[in-house]
């Protein structure tokens, strides 16, 4: 399986933006690009997803390389509340179902994202 | 509209006991997955349902067994608990490329 890297940590002050990093070097060309968060004593919890675009939705924005050896989360506006680990993770697709994800989704260590008020 | 849950909460079991971890979900997911997570190894998959009456080994399933025998139910069973299967357990449901995952069950085997 495809794996990531991640800082272990990152800190960012409220109402700022935070750009989390994750490299991928070893992705294969039909492996979707995963993020979840999980806050403390919860499970986790879907972000976004993307395959060569870039992606926003309401709680952030995917930017992919366009090698696809790298991604960055970036949560637009840091709260309090966006305190938790990150995962970014990787995704083959099914094998019998058009290219969609079966959702094998291996967690690895994660970037913890401390919030400064 | 529930989503994903999970029973029980919490549960202290000793060596050689049995027992079963439910998982519901009400959005007509077919496919369903239960992981563990342990304290710096992230979530690993147990084993992974494509659909009712299906059931598939993930990457540590030894020690567990499975059943899905309706759509919205996923058991988890461990039928000779050990110390090493203490843990924080979360199922999960999918609808493409999104995975919904419950509040988890937190099991300690003494």
């Amino acid at each position: 399986d495809a794996k990531t890297t991640q800082p272990n940590s990152m800190e960012s002050n409220e109402e700022e933006p935070v750009h989390l990093p994750c490299n991928h070097s070893t992705i294969s060309g039909t492996d979707y690009i995963h993020w979840y968060r999980q806050l403390p004593s919860q499970g986790p919890e879907y972000v976004i997803h993307g395959l060569t675009s870039n992606v926003n939705n309401r709680m952030a924005s995917l930017a992919i390389a366009e090698d696809r050896k790298s991604s960055t989360l970036i949560l637009h506006r840091a709260t309090l509340r966006d305190a938790a680990v990150y995962y970014c993770i990787l995704s083959s697709p099914r094998p019998n179902a058009g290219g969609t994800s079966y959702g094998k989704l291996t967690f690895g260590q994660g970037t913890i994202l401390t919030v400064h008020p | 509209n529930a989503g994903v849950t999970q029973t029980p909460k919490f549960r202290v079991l000793k060596t050689g006991q049995s027992m079963t971890l439910l998982c519901a979900q009400d959005m007509n997911h077919e496919y369903m997955y239960w992981y563990r997570q342990d304290p710096g190894m992230g979530l690993r998959l147990i084993h992974y349902s494509v659909g009712e009456g299906t059931t598939a080994k993930g990457e540590v399933p030894d020690g567990y067994n499975v059943s899905r025998l309706k759509k919205q139910n996923f058991l988890l069973g461990l039928e000779s608990a050990a110390p090493s299967q203490t843990s924080v357990y979360f199922c999960a449901s999918s609808y493409l490329e999104t995975k919904f995952f419950g509040p988890g069950t937190r099991l300690t085997v003494l």
